[in-house]
């Protein structure tokens, strides 16, 4: 009964490839978050989706594509990866309706990417 | 600069002393969280307060709004305590966003 859940939870793959990250909530929210977390443990959004709907993109390069099949989802594709795309990934939800940031944030467990 | 700052940015201390983790913020709010990233790794929000202070067990968070700060306590600590403790805003203007203070990372010898 995990409230959010990402998978998978590590991930090793070779510079060039193509992966996805899969993030599903069953908290009933509406907003989603993808986060990164670099090697100094910064948090910074990514992507925030408000009811299958992109809200924020922020400066990502477009080899990250996010996908809302529906609101309790959120996935990340990564096309060519690079080394720098080397971090821990993050999804999040949280129910903001009345107004942003008065909720608090459910965060997944992460998913660890390593570029070789 | 970063909107959020906290310090100290590492925190060595012994079984049973009283923490304090301190974060600044430069934005208007609506409110403003704290965030426990354990050992293995998962992000656990432990407050959220707009006013005042707010108390969970050993742990005290309190805020400043005309000051623009907020404090992190904990009573009695313990090993267990051992994290990296982020506070982070909400922009409320333009993109709505969080926004995270660099962590502290506490650890505590028994």
């Amino acid at each position: 009964d995990t409230a959010v859940s990402q998978t998978p939870k590590y991930l090793v793959t070779q510079m060039g490839n193509d992966k996805s990250i899969k993030c599903e909530q069953n908290l009933g929210h509406d907003t989603m978050y993808w986060y990164k977390q670099d090697s100094k443990k910064f948090l910074k959004i990514m992507f925030s989706y408000n009811n299958k709907e992109l809200i924020i993109n922020e400066t990502v390069p477009n080899r990250f594509s996010p996908k809302s099949p529906d609101k309790a989802h959120l996935n990340l594709h990564i096309n060519s990866l690079e080394l720098g795309d080397s971090a821990v990934y993050f999804c999040a939800s949280s129910q903001e309706t009345g107004g942003f940031g008065n909720q608090p944030q459910h965060f997944g467990d992460g998913t660890r990417l390593s570029i070789l | 600069k970063n909107e959020v700052e906290q310090s100290p940015q590492n925190l060595t201390a012994q079984e049973g002393e009283f923490i304090t983790i301190n974060c600044s913020y430069s934005v208007g709010i609506s409110a403003l969280h704290w965030l426990q990233q354990h050992p293995g790794g998962g992000i656990v929000s432990l407050f959220m307060l707009s006013s005042g202070k707010k108390k969970h067990g050993r742990l005290i968070a309190t805020i400043n709004i005309q000051e623009k700060h907020s404090s992190l306590h904990i009573t009695a600590s313990h090993p267990r305590d051992s994290a990296v403790y982020i506070c982070a805003v909400p922009l409320i203007q333009g993109a709505q966003k969080l926004v995270f203070g660099q962590g502290t990372r506490l650890t505590i010898n028994p």
